[in-house]
């Protein structure tokens, strides 16, 4: 596609479900990031990675929060036992990522509204 | 401690007018820096993005500016309309291989008619 896609773009879920939010980067883009914005606030920066490798995930919360790109396009933000703090945006972006391309401009997706109950 | 500093937090102004809104960083080992644009229920829209290299970036009425002895980008725009009205936010790049992006939390810019 033109940009980048993510689905659902609402989801409302029960205390203690597990979700899984989706993200499809713009084609050829080396790098995927994940991000959390809650209302009011900037987005935080969550995971990111080159082709199918995690290369930080440094700001996942905790345990709960897993992601994975096992073919190095479409990412997967699972989230498990959601608790009520977990509801807020969340945001992909992509990147053209090439090593030693100097432009790693990050665009991003429409994002992922999820408000658990 | 906020990595990234917007100022001001909001800001309201007539129509016509330039303005400038402000992001100060406390690391200046700055790989790139981002502004975006932020409309309700919508994504975010990027800007302009400056290399650390580069002292400024301009995009039709928006001219970003990047000094980083200082740590700080001042993005410019001139002759506001009300169809600027948005949260405008600025992230950087710390320098190295990882290339995750610090957040400062927006201004959010009102331009009335």
């Amino acid at each position: 596609g033109a940009g980048v896609s993510q689905s659902p773009r609402y989801k409302v879920t029960k205390r203690g479900q597990d979700v899984a939010l989706r993200c499809d980067p713009i084609s050829g883009h080396v790098s995927l990031y994940w991000y959390r914005q809650a209302l009011g606030q900037g987005p935080e920066f969550l995971t990111y990675f080159n082709y199918e490798a995690q290369q930080d995930k440094s700001g996942l919360p905790n345990d709960r929060f897993s992601a994975e790109r096992p073919e190095g396009s479409i990412s997967t933000l699972t989230i498990q036992r959601t608790e009520q703090r977990d509801s807020a945006m969340y945001r992909c972006a992509s990147s053209l990522g090439i090593p030693g391309q100097v432009d790693n401009e990050q665009f991003f997706g429409p994002g992922t509204r999820l408000t658990v109950l | 401690k906020q990595e990234v500093t917007q100022i001001p937090a909001a800001l309201s102004v007539p129509e016509g007018e330039n303005l400038v809104l402000n992001c100060s960083f406390t690391d200046s080992a700055i790989y790139n820096l981002q502004w975006f644009r932020q409309d309700p229920g919508k994504g975010l829209t990027s800007l302009l993005l400056i290399q650390s290299s580069q002292r400024e970036q301009t995009s039709g009425r928006l001219n970003a500016s990047l000094d980083k002895s200082s740590g700080r980008s001042t993005l410019y725009i001139a002759a506001s309309q009300p169809g600027d009205s948005a949260t405008y936010l600025c992230a950087r790049r710390r320098a190295g291989n990882n290339r995750k992006l610090i957040w400062g939390l927006g201004t959010s810019l009102g331009v009335n008619p």
